[in-house]
């Protein structure tokens, strides 16, 4: 159990354009959803905090209308990178935690490229 | 002083050699406590709970002291597939925003 999907695993796109990225859980229901980014040899960042219907909560230094979240449901939520930038190409990873017991299970990861 | 702080490595260590790392935390509140197991270019996948009482999975041994704020991991008899980044996770009480540490880098060499 306890499995994550991430939709698309790579994406290449224009600067300018928008991209979204989806994540789902497939075998629970997740009542808090994480997205994070990774870019290479570096840790992973925390970008936002998402609870089921609720608005997300960003962390410091993270653009919320730039980076859209959006938790229609218990087991999806999605991030819209608007506007992309090369500067925004990484690695978009979403996690997702059961209620209660604090483990978290990640997407396979989002590999996004801006040119 | 960061939240969570681990020793990046990376860790050098021949095949059936046994290899621990540690991990502090600087905030006392911390409730949660988990190891992860990174590999190139994918996402993290859980590798053990840390439980007050410590924890043994096969190989892999998971100890808490929460006196001196740190979590270790212990790997015995390790194998070439060890070879990984292993992040340290802590959860504060009564938040579920996790704070990763930045991970432990692991070579297992033949």
């Amino acid at each position: 159990g306890a499995v994550v999907s991430q939709h698309p695993s790579w994406v290449i796109c224009k600067s300018g354009t928008s991209v979204k990225i989806e994540c789902r859980s497939l075998d629970f229901q997740a009542t808090t959803m994480f997205w994070y980014r990774q870019f290479p040899k570096q840790s992973l960042m925390l970008m936002a905090t998402s609870n089921e219907g609720s608005k997300a909560t960003y962390e410091q230094g993270v653009e919320k209308d730039k980076f859209l979240i959006n938790h229609a449901s218990l087991t999806l939520s999605t991030l819209t990178v608007t506007s992309a930038h090369p500067e925004d190409s990484s690695f978009y990873i979403c996690s997702a935690s059961r209620s209660g017991n604090g483990e978290q299970y990640f997407g396979p990861g989002t590999r996004l490229t801006v040119t | 002083r960061k939240e969570v702080e681990q020793d990046p490595g990376p860790f050098n260590v021949p095949e059936g050699a046994t290899v621990a790392f540690n991990c502090t935390y600087s905030n006392s509140a911390s409730q949660s406590f988990f190891w992860y197991r990174q590999d190139c270019r994918k996402e993290p996948k859980l590798l053990m709970s840390v439980y007050s009482s410590g924890n043994e999975d096969g190989r892999f041994t998971a100890q808490l002291n929460r006196a001196s704020q740190y979590i270790s991991l212990l790997i015995r008899d390790s194998k070439l597939s060890d070879s990984a980044t292993y992040l340290c996770v802590v959860r504060r009480g009564g938040s579920y925003i996790p704070t990763f540490g930045r991970g432990t880098s692991l070579i297992v060499h033949p």
